[in-house]
């Protein structure tokens, strides 16, 4: 059985650095894409980046860019979203989601299997 | 970036109604296009990849139809569990992008 696990929720004060996990069970971790999804509270999906495991090709949202890192270590089939100086906005949950239907194609990512969430709170 | 445009934003329908959703691209993106329903506090769920690929154990009261900018999720008869937020999502190019989402509120 496919299943993505995050790591537990997060609070933090501004200007703290943060790292959260999702790990891989059940598939070839590093032949698939998998990508984080923003989710404010009460409000929509923003797609955030994207990553190849295998080769750690990375894509991001330009809304994102600078503003994250995305990082992924086949090894131990883990993806990580990283932040160096968070902010109360980035309060938010955060979703990583993986795309087992067409591989390595960048056409058609669809994210078939998604982790449980990993709500990060952000406040003085 | 590619614009995801969906209408409406809520509607309110009861249990074996016919509920429509579209979903406009900014530009054409082929069939390259999800859809997926998230309910309140869970992790968003695939229902229709490709525009009109139905997932695996997607019940088939779902259905998605469209190419190029114009797309559609169609329920065709409403059951209480379909209550939700739907959002579609291009996988044309990157950034890949979202629509603001669809709440399928009881009526």
């Amino acid at each position: 059985e496919v299943q993505l696990v995050q790591s537990g929720a997060e609070v933090k004060k501004p200007g703290e650095s943060l790292k959260i996990s999702c790990k891989g069970f059940g598939y070839s971790f590093s032949s698939f894409w998998i990508g984080w999804v923003r989710q404010m509270p009460g409000k929509g999906l923003e797609w955030m980046g994207i990553i190849y495991p295998a080769d750690s090709d990375t894509r991001y949202s330009p809304s994102f860019q600078g503003q994250v890192t995305i990082s992924a270590d086949k090894s131990i089939s883990t993806a990580y979203l990283q932040w160096s100086s968070l902010k109360a906005s980035d309060t938010a949950m955060y979703y990583c989601a993986s795309s087992t239907i067409f591989g390595v194609a960048t056409l058609g990512i669809f994210f078939d299997y998604w982790g449980q969430g990993t709500l990060v709170t952000v406040s003085s | 970036d590619i614009q995801m445009t969906q209408s409406p934003s809520s509607v309110s329908a009861s249990v074996g109604d016919r509920v429509t959703i579209t979903c406009r691209a900014s530009q054409g993106i082929s069939s390259w296009l999800a859809w997926y329903q998230q309910k309140p506090g869970k992790a968003p769920k695939l229902l229709i990849y490709a525009a009109s690929s139905l997932q695996s154990g997607v019940p088939s009261r779902f259905s998605g139809s469209g190419s190029g900018t114009d797309f559609t999720l169609t329920i065709s008869s409403l059951q209480p569990e379909d209550f939700a937020t739907y959002y579609c999502q291009q996988a044309n190019s990157f950034p890949q992008t979202f629509g603001q989402g669809t709440k399928v509120e009881i009526k």
